[in-house]
């Protein structure tokens, strides 16, 4: 199976709370990043969290972690039409690599 | 964080011809890496791009296929070879600065189409 798995799709009204779930399998990763991408863009970092952290909050962003589950997390508040995108997850393997997941699209509804 | 510039944003090509990308970083980074993202799909890791040395490819791809150069640490070239519209993807490059601790970013891509 893959290595990150993510739900493909979720769609939020506009002003409510958005939640992008991800798992991973490796346990030795050392940082997870949550990555978005808009139509016609390249990959823009949005936040990310070191594997002994389990919470971190950056403006609208949360991203919670539980390293006995491989779960990651990310919550955006308060979420606008311009968050509208595709949400990557991903862990930091070996050498920097990192391993992605498919991508989770955000569709936000008025 | 690092500035990274990719060229060209995006071509359309003939099948059986080859294409170089360039990535150019504002600063000095310790990695470099080109990844592929096909259609709809996620990202994947073509090579580990060393300076002055060869690049390190992943399972899947090969020298001949994909020659990657870095000359220096704020520079490197991806040629996509004999086209086909297999190819028809987008190549983005990243980096990792200096530091520890460092993120990776990502260059704004390369949306290759072959005909």
């Amino acid at each position: 199976g893959e290595d990150v798995e993510q739900s493909l799709f979720l769609s939020v009204r506009e002003g409510d709370s958005s939640v992008i779930n991800c798992t991973y399998t490796d346990s030795s990763s050392t940082y997870l990043y949550w990555y978005k991408q808009e139509p016609g863009a390249g990959l823009q970092l949005l936040t990310y969290i070191f594997s002994n952290m389990d919470m971190k909050q950056d403006q609208r962003l949360t991203v919670l972690l539980n390293k006995k589950d491989k779960h990651l997390s990310l919550r955006i508040a308060d979420t606008q039409t311009g968050d509208s995108a595709i949400y990557f997850c991903a862990e930091k393997k070996a050498d920097y690599k990192l391993s992605f997941g498919a991508g989770t699209t955000v569709t936000v509804r008025a | 964080s690092a500035v990274i510039s990719q060229k060209p944003s995006r071509d359309i090509c003939q099948r059986g011809t080859s294409l170089t990308i360039q990535c150019q970083v504002d600063s000095q980074v310790t990695m470099m890496f080109w990844y592929r993202q096909q259609p709809g799909q996620s990202l994947t890791l073509i090579a580990t791009a060393n300076q002055g040395s060869e690049a390190t490819y992943e399972s899947g791809f090969v020298i001949d296929k994909f020659p990657i150069s870095r000359p220096n640490l704020t520079f490197s070239t991806l040629t996509v070879s004999n086209m086909s519209p297999e190819d028809s993807s987008i190549y983005l490059c990243s980096v990792v600065g200096q530091g520890a601790g460092q993120p990776q970013h990502f260059g704004d891509g390369t949306r290759l189409s072959i005909l």
